[in-house]
C-alpha cells in the first residue's frame, strides 16, 4: 500500500519569504499523481497544485512550485512571497495512475506566516 | 459553477441516532467520493463510487456506514447508530473520469465544504 510522510507537524514564516513543505511518499508503482492541497480554517480542501509522476519538468502555479524528486520518491512544496492568505494546513498527496482514484493523504503541515 | 454541496453543515446528535449526510457533486462529475478527517487518523477515503456504482468501499469502517448514488447528482452517507468516536469532519469531492477500465487521467478532486458531525 501506498502511504504519504510529511514530517514536518508545523512551519513558520515571515510575510515575503520563502518557505518549504516536505513530502515523501511509499509506492512500487512508476506512473502516478502527486498533489498539495491547502485546507484554511474554513476547512474547505483546496488543490494548489499537482504532479504527474512521468514529467520531469516541475509544476508551477504562481508562487508555488515543487521540487518533485522521483527516485527519491520526493514531492515538496515552495511557496515564495508568502501572505498572510498562504496561512492553512497543507496536505501532501498520492494517487495511482493504474487503478482506482483513491487519495492517499500526509498528516499535514500546519504553515503559520508571521506579519 | 455552484461546487461540490454539503448538507448539513454541523450536525450534533446522540449516540445511536441514524445520521444522513448529503452531497451534491460538480455537474458532469461521474466519480464521488466520500472522506472523512479525524486527528488520529487524518484524511481517508471511505468509498468512491464512478457512474454511481460503489468501485472501493474498502475504507468504509464497517456495517453501522452505509452510501447510496442514486443518481449522478445526489449521493448519501448514512450512520446506524452512529457512535462518539464517528465524530469527525465528513468531505464529499467529485472529479469527471474515473473507472477501472483502462489509463487513469489527471482528473482533479474537487471537495465540499464538509460536515462536521459530533456524536455524543
Amino acid at each position: 500500500a501506498q502511504t504519504v510522510t510529511q514530517s514536518q507537524p508545523e512551519m513558520s514564516v515571515q510575510e515575503a519569504e520563502t518557505v518549504t513543505l516536505s513530502c515523501t511518499y511509499d509506492t512500487s508503482e512508476s506512473d502516478y499523481y502527486l498533489f498539495w492541497y491547502k485546507q484554511p480554517p474554513s476547512r474547505q480542501m483546496i488543490l494548489v497544485i499537482r504532479q504527474e509522476a512521468y514529467k520531469q519538468q516541475n509544476a508551477t502555479e504562481n508562487r508555488f512550485s515543487v521540487n518533485f524528486q522521483k527516485a527519491a520518491k520526493s514531492f515538496s512544496l515552495k511557496i515564495s512571497d508568502s501572505q498572510l492568505g498562504d496561512a492553512a494546513m497543507y496536505f501532501c498527496a498520492y494517487r495511482s495512475a493504474m487503478r482506482a482514484q483513491k487519495l492517499v493523504f500526509g498528516q499535514g503541515t500546519r504553515l503559520t506566516i508571521n506579519p | 459553477d455552484a461546487g461540490v454541496i454539503q448538507s448539513p453543515r454541523h450536525e450534533v446528535t446522540e449516540m445511536g441516532q441514524e445520521v444522513t449526510l448529503r452531497c451534491k457533486p460538480i455537474s458532469g462529475h461521474n466519480s464521488l467520493f466520500w472522506y472523512r478527517q479525524t486527528m488520529m487518523r487524518g484524511l481517508e477515503l471511505l468509498i468512491y463510487f464512478n457512474n454511481n456504482v460503489p468501485i472501493d468501499d474498502s475504507g468504509m469502517p464497517e456495517d453501522r456506514f452505509s452510501a447510496k448514488m442514486p443518481n449522478a447528482s445526489f449521493s448519501t452517507l448514512k450512520i446506524q447508530p452512529s457512535e462518539p468516536r464517528d465524530s469527525a469532519v465528513y468531505f464529499c469531492a467529485s472529479s469527471s473520469g474515473g473507472g477501472l477500465a483502462g489509463g487513469v487521467t489527471l482528473e482533479t478532486q474537487y471537495f465540499g465544504p464538509g460536515t462536521r458531525l459530533l456524536v455524543l
